[in-house]
């Protein structure tokens, strides 16, 4: 398995306040990912990543912000977190954006907007 | 819209028995589908997959079947073992597009003794 970590595992905030979650990986993989899963839902793109400092929206992306300044290193921000946004959140890296690659999960962030 | 969903919440067998977890996708531009299992704690591992251009593949204990006209993908797990009791998430992708990868929302699936 590609060597993916998220902190922090668990975060509790209260509503308008800015959070970021933290992804690294140790794979040198190019693209990275990053999904929020409720339930009902499964998981939904969030942001994707292509490059250092190249992002792009997903499915699901208001209210969220992302950068990547270093390859190993993927940021999701909530600028202004609201009980909406209380969910599990995982990050994903790749080695390519298409084809048949697989997708790598980090083990998950549990955030809960008060 | 959900474009990929599955029906079924749970599923409980016993162990030894076969398992079939269920999924259907709405998009006709997936021609690439995906099975993950999910841990408690943990997040989705790598599973199986198959492409459009199959309608079967097996990986050991592991087997998904596609039917393209009926827009429906199966995995059976024969024999099934308390280790598979898990959340199997299906997903399904273009090919040329990792970013339009669509997961269903998860069949927790219990494996009795």
């Amino acid at each position: 398995d590609a060597g993916i970590t998220q902190s922090p595992r668990h975060k509790v905030t209260e509503t308008g306040t800015p959070v970021t979650l933290r992804c690294h990986q140790t794979e040198n993989h190019r693209y990275m990912y990053w999904y929020r899963q409720d339930p009902g839902h499964g998981l939904r793109l969030i942001h994707y990543s292509y490059g250092v400092k190249d992002t792009d929206k997903g499915e699901v992306s208001d209210g969220y912000s992302v950068s990547r300044s270093k390859t190993e290193d993927f940021l999701l921000t909530l600028e202004s977190a609201t009980s909406s946004q209380t969910s599990v959140y995982f990050c994903a890296s790749g080695l390519a954006g298409r084809g048949t690659d697989t997708q790598y999960f980090g083990p998950g962030t549990r955030l809960t907007v008060l | 819209d959900q474009q990929v969903k599955q029906n079924s919440p749970s599923l409980s067998v016993q162990e030894g028995r076969i398992s079939i977890l269920n999924c259907d996708y709405t998009n006709s531009m997936f021609d690439y589908f995906l099975w993950y299992k999910k841990y408690p704690a943990e997040g989705p591992t790598f599973l199986i997959s198959i492409s459009s251009i199959k309608d079967k593949n097996e990986d050991g204990r592991f087997t998904v079947f596609l039917n393209k006209s009926a827009k429906h993908l199966s995995l059976h797990i024969v024999p099934s073992q308390p280790g598979d009791s898990a959340v199997y998430f299906c997903a399904a992708k273009p090919l040329y597009n990792n970013n339009d990868m669509r997961f269903g929302a998860g069949t927790r699936l219990t494996v009795k003794p």
